[in-house]
């Protein structure tokens, strides 16, 4: 049974970069989507990104400009960077595999919540 | 890419009765790519349907999809104490994005 398990800071200062990583078990990340998607506090859910697990991504074109997905096969994690966070980057972030081609998120990690405060 | 409105933003049951959920496209979307999620207070989101009718693996009968045009419905037929929770829509679009509806929440009348 695949399982997700996100990592990262908790506290990251504003202006500087939020990284976390989905460590993958129980499963391979080959040959799979993989995305980010996080949920500002009381909030709905937003779609960061995805990306295949020979690194093609797909960015919500709202936060292009500051995210960066990434795979490391070795590893049977993938990441994602974003830049020069603000308050409003404050969320829990989690990590899913997407099911291509209809899209949908069928295992998810816990989700780890990010704080962007000084 | 199209926006998806989810409506009523609260619905009030009681356990026993049927709950109607529905998720509004603003355009064409396809139910193949249409999907609907169940959040709980501090867990991840649980896939409950895929390609708008079909459940996920474990997810019990009495939740069912439907569509109409660009409406989509989840429906619930008969709240089990478990089933008070937040429900989502998603869909994948042409250009691989994904977008997720506002949500419903279901409470405890």
């Amino acid at each position: 049974q695949v399982q997700l398990q996100e990592s990262g800071p908790g506290l990251v200062n504003p202006s500087e970069t939020l990284s976390l990583t989905c460590s993958i078990s129980g499963g391979s990340i080959n040959n799979y989507y993989w995305t980010w998607i996080r949920q500002s506090p009381g909030k709905g859910l937003e779609w960061l990104g995805h990306i295949y697990s020979r690194g093609s991504t797909i960015y919500n074109p709202s936060l292009r400009s500051r995210l960066t997905l990434s795979v490391d096969m070795s590893k049977n994690e993938f990441s994602v960077k974003v830049n020069s966070v603000t308050a409003t980057d404050t969320a829990v972030y989690y990590c899913a595999r997407l099911q291509f081609p209809r899209g949908y998120m069928d295992v998810w990690g816990r989700g780890t919540t990010v704080t962007v405060s000084s | 890419e199209a926006v998806l409105t989810q409506s009523p933003g609260t619905l009030s049951l009681s356990p026993g009765e049927r709950a109607t959920l529905s998720c509004r496209a603003s355009h064409g979307v396809s139910s193949a790519y249409l999907a609907w999620y169940q959040q709980k207070p501090g867990q991840a989101p649980r896939l409950l349907m895929y390609g708008g009718s079909t459940r996920a693996t474990g997810i019990p009968d009495r939740f069912s999809g439907s569509e109409s045009g660009t409406d989509f419905t989840l429906t619930i037929s008969r709240l089990e104490p478990e089933d008070f929770a937040i429900y989502y829509c998603q869909q994948y679009d042409s250009s691989l994005s994904v977008t997720f509806g506002g949500g419903t929440k279901v409470e405890i009348k």
